[in-house]
């Protein structure tokens, strides 16, 4: 059973805003990783942030994650329309759980 | 980071058959799991698959079904055996170390008719 989930189901931005995208779930973790998939590609990782730190960046993400809320949000701030994907959280030491995954539109 | 590819990367098959898809890891790793992604879905996890050992099935999976060798730290097998329509999907390899980013490969996609 999926471990999570993510809202919105979908989102749809212009390009240059910021997107956000939240994943909560429901039982304690070690670490949290988020996952980009291209149009039923093969998923590209993008962050893995561990249970006893709060924010983690990386280039124009953002990802921060609540323990006590058992929730993880991911921020894209600039989007471009390259950043068109469905995004996934997934929880687990190997054999994740996955969410249901939002799927971002960025308009050009 | 490890590096992972799967071959085939896709086929149609027949009702009744059986396909095994390959997966490569560039470097030694820890965990290998199988996934599959049905049509507009996310991910569910099929089985862990153990170094000289029987796979790890998760609930819904069983071996006859889907039978997973892995013989070493960089390869491992998954066969869909006696295919209906409704197994058409990706499936998807994933590997790394315990507690570490675990990298996934592009994905077999699979149509049965």
């Amino acid at each position: 059973s999926q471990q999570g989930e993510e809202d919105p189901q979908a989102l749809s931005i212009q390009e240059g805003e910021n997107a956000t995208m939240n994943c909560s779930y429901k039982t304690s973790i070690n670490n949290l990783q988020w996952y980009r998939q291209n149009s039923g590609r093969g998923l590209v990782h993008l962050i893995l942030i561990r249970s006893n730190e709060r924010e983690k960046h990386s280039g124009r993400l953002r990802v921060t994650l609540d323990t006590s809320k058992k929730s993880s949000s991911l921020l894209i701030t600039a989007s471009r329309a390259a950043d068109t994907a469905s995004y996934f959280c997934a929880t687990g030491a190997g054999n994740m759980r996955f969410g249901a995954g939002t799927r971002l539109t960025v308009k050009p | 980071s490890a590096v992972i590819s799967q071959k085939p990367s896709r086929d149609i098959c027949q009702r009744g058959t059986s396909l095994t898809i390959q997966c490569q890891v560039d470097s030694q790793v820890t965990m290998m799991f199988w996934y599959r992604q049905q049509p507009g879905q996310s991910l569910t996890l099929i089985a862990t698959a153990n170094q000289g050992s029987e796979a790890t099935y998760e609930s819904g999976f069983v071996i006859d079904k889907f039978p997973i060798s892995r013989p070493n730290l960089t390869f491992s097998t998954l066969t869909v055996s006696n295919m209906s329509p409704e197994d058409s999907s990706i499936y998807l390899c994933s590997g790394g170390q315990q507690q570490e980013t675990q990298y996934f490969g592009p994905g077999t996609r699979l149509l049965v008719l």
